[in-house]
């Protein structure tokens, strides 16, 4: 069975701090997504990366591919309350597991003003 | 476009019941996957449809069922219900089916629905 741990699963901190999710597996994939989850919403995705070693920026959010496809973090930059959610990845396509998304715990982040 | 609808958005049910979930997805998907969420389990896979047929199933009991229509809207049902059973039920469309090595396509989450179970 395919697992992807997340870490940490909860974060506080103040407005402006840094912060970097990491998001591993012993198996690869190919490709992870990381989604975005407000309260009484759905997911969102923020980003797809698929080739080892890619790196994607979108605004303060940076995200990057593991060069073995294997692993993922998600790095925040001067993080805002507006930054508040919980944060998941989710692999797709690995080995015996062609037909479905395979999440992580989450990581569930506050951002106090 | 409207995105993904889920009915009802809450619901209390008490166990050994039986409980039936509607998605309708973004108009033109023709794919549609269930997850269960739950604090300690996190995002579960259930299981997806494309044109009416099931292409994947996660591993619950026989207990959960599903089925799509030929609009593409989609029902899950969760019979004999049990304390367990109590998560929040997103469905989520996509494009295309199934998100194998050949696909990164995105999932369209729905808003979910809660369900309680007594």
């Amino acid at each position: 069975t395919q697992l992807l741990e997340q870490s940490p699963q909860f974060l506080s901190i103040q407005e402006g701090e840094n912060l970097t999710v990491y998001c591993n597996s012993s198996s690869v994939f190919s490709s992870l997504q990381w989604y975005r989850q407000e309260p009484g919403e759905g997911p969102v995705l923020l980003v797809t990366v698929v080739t080892g070693g890619e790196v994607k920026k979108l605004k303060r959010l940076t995200f990057q591919f593991g060069d073995a496809r294997k692993d993922s973090s998600l790095h925040i930059t001067a993080a805002q309350p507006g930054d508040t959610g919980l944060y998941l990845c989710a692999g797709a396509g690995g080995s015996g597991n062609t037909g479905k998304l395979i999440f992580g715990q989450g990581t569930t982040l506050q951002v106090k003003p | 476009k409207a995105g993904v609808t889920q009915t009802p958005r809450y619901l209390i049910k008490t166990r050994g019941q039986q409980v039936t979930l509607s998605c309708s997805p973004i108009s033109g998907h023709r794919s549609v996957s269930w997850y269960q969420q739950t604090p300690g389990q996190g995002l579960q896979f259930l299981f997806e449809y494309f044109s009416e047929t099931q292409r994947n199933k996660g591993n619950f009991p026989g207990r959960f069922s599903g089925r799509q229509f030929s609009n593409s809207r989609s029902e899950m049902n969760v019979s004999t219900l049990e304390l367990g059973d109590s998560a929040l039920y997103l469905c989520a469309s996509s494009l295309r089916p199934g998100t194998g090595s050949l696909s990164t396509g995105e999932l369209f989450f729905g808003e979910g629905s809660r369900l309680t179970v007594l």
